[in-house]
């Protein structure tokens, strides 16, 4: 089947400094690509889409100077959480549609912000 | 808005039955449904696309009624495995392409 590469699972980091996360579709060509993040029991919240080749579309109340999203080619999406603060901290989950029949989701990144 | 799941949690024995459902106030033009186990991305189970339409995977079937804009999602004969957070996520039209949004979640529990 197919898979979506989230790296890194897991990164710890300081207030102020910044983090990127990729998001590879590996064997298959995703146009849009979602970005989630998720409270502990909580759903999935849409933070933005991301669109190959255009700027992404940011959700309500999602900061897009802070959350960074640039989908570079039609298998790399990358968010980067820019000057990172401990209320940053959760888990970050992206997805990727291959056609309308499926979606893929990346292992998730477990941002911890100390 | 998210879409409207419940129960919100949900207690069962290994081989009895569950539904969860899922109701949006927005029109609907498909039904995802997911289950995530505690610290790992949701697992696709199904998708239905037409309103009215039926699927079954397994033991787990879903239910897509588009005029009502609901879902039900159908766990027969538990099974521990089954235990998990169930989400719904929907297809939402936007600005001439879509975004996938997730309902609030279904916390399963099977018990022994």
């Amino acid at each position: 089947g197919a898979v979506v590469s989230q790296h890194p699972s897991r990164v710890i980091c300081k207030s102020g400094t910044s983090v990127k996360i990729e998001c590879r579709s590996l064997d298959f060509q995703a146009t849009t690509m979602f970005w989630y993040r998720q409270f502990p029991k909580q759903s999935l919240m849409l933070m933005a889409t991301s669109n190959e080749g255009s700027k992404a579309t940011y959700e309500q109340g999602v900061e897009k100077d802070k959350f960074l999203i640039n989908h570079a080619s039609l298998t790399l999406s990358t968010l980067t959480v820019t000057s990172a603060h401990p209320e940053d901290s959760s888990f970050y989950i992206c997805s990727a549609h291959r056609g309308w029949t499926e979606a893929f989701f990346g292992q998730g990144t477990r941002l911890t912000v100390v | 808005q998210q879409p409207v799941q419940s129960p919100q949690a949900v207690i069962l024995r290994e081989g009895e039955d569950a539904v969860i459902n899922c109701s949006s106030s927005k029109a609907l033009y498909s039904v995802h449904w997911y289950r995530q186990k505690h610290g790992e991305a949701p697992v696709f189970l199904m998708i239905l696309l037409k309103g009215g339409e039926q699927k079954g995977h397994e033991k787990i079937s879903a239910s897509f009624n588009e005029k009502k804009q609901q879902s039900s999602l159908y766990l027969t004969a538990s099974q521990l495995s089954y235990s998990g957070t169930y989400f719904c996520g929907t297809e939402t039209p936007t600005s001439g392409t879509y975004k996938y949004i997730f309902g609030t979640g279904t916390r399963l529990k099977v018990l022994a």
